[in-house]
């Protein structure tokens, strides 16, 4: 099976802090993405990249970067964190072929 | 912009009966597939089923299906035979092919089947 490995479950930073999270697949998967969900609002895509060192912004960037350096992880980093990205984070990958995702089981970040 | 639209925040069913949730988007594209996701307790998310737009034919999962509805942009899932373990937040989700392969998700619904 394909498995998608978000390094944290929980984490809890300090306001003002750099924050990484990580994702790692072990399925040579071409597209990784990453997504913040909240109660009410679903998932809304932060950013995804579709190769090693490409990436494109999603919907709601601001205030976030990533990094992919290798194939097989995808690194989304708060530049300086605030407690208005207290939330869930999802990291899935999947090929280029519309079958959809596979996800990891999510990072939650309080930041305080 | 597509959007996805699940307008029943939360459904509670007894186990063995049937529900439908419902989905609704919005797209000018006549090629696009669609999804619905299942996120148990536990948070993974799971690929439920997958339907797409050329196809007529509505997709089948085992206990679940879907009524895709192209004209009227709806696609709903049916669930048969609820079981205590389909208890989850499900989310509708839309992918353009012609792009990154991207998915638009609804905000979810939460379903709670009851013993």
């Amino acid at each position: 099976d394909v498995k998608v490995t978000q390094s944290s479950r929980y984490l809890v930073k300090r306001t003002g802090e750099k924050v990484f999270l990580e994702c790692v697949q072990d399925m040579d998967h071409e597209n990784m993405f990453w997504y913040r969900q909240d109660p009410g609002l679903g998932l809304r895509l932060i950013y995804f990249s579709y190769d090693v060192k490409m990436k494109e912004k999603g919907d709601i960037p601001e205030g976030y970067s990533v990094s992919r350096e290798k194939k097989e992880r995808f690194s989304l980093i708060l530049e300086s964190a605030s407690t208005n990205q207290t939330s869930m984070y999802l990291c899935a990958s999947s090929y280029p072929d519309r079958y959809g995702y596979t996800f990891g089981s999510g990072t939650r970040l309080t930041v305080v | 912009a597509q959007t996805v639209t699940q307008s029943q925040p939360e459904m509670s069913v007894q186990e063995a009966e049937t529900v439908t949730l419902s989905c609704t988007y919005d797209t000018s594209e006549s090629n696009y597939y669609l999804f619905w996701y299942k996120q148990p307790p536990s948070r993974q998310m799971i690929l439920v089923i997958r339907q797409e737009a050329y196809k007529q034919q509505n997709a089948t999962e085992n206990r679940f299906s879907v009524n895709f509805q192209k004209a009227a942009k709806s696609f709903s899932l049916k669930i048969s035979d609820s079981q205590l373990g389909d208890t989850a937040m499900y989310f509708c989700a839309f992918m353009n092919p012609g792009g990154s392969e991207k998915l638009v998700f609804g905000k979810g619904m939460k379903l709670t089947v009851n013993p």
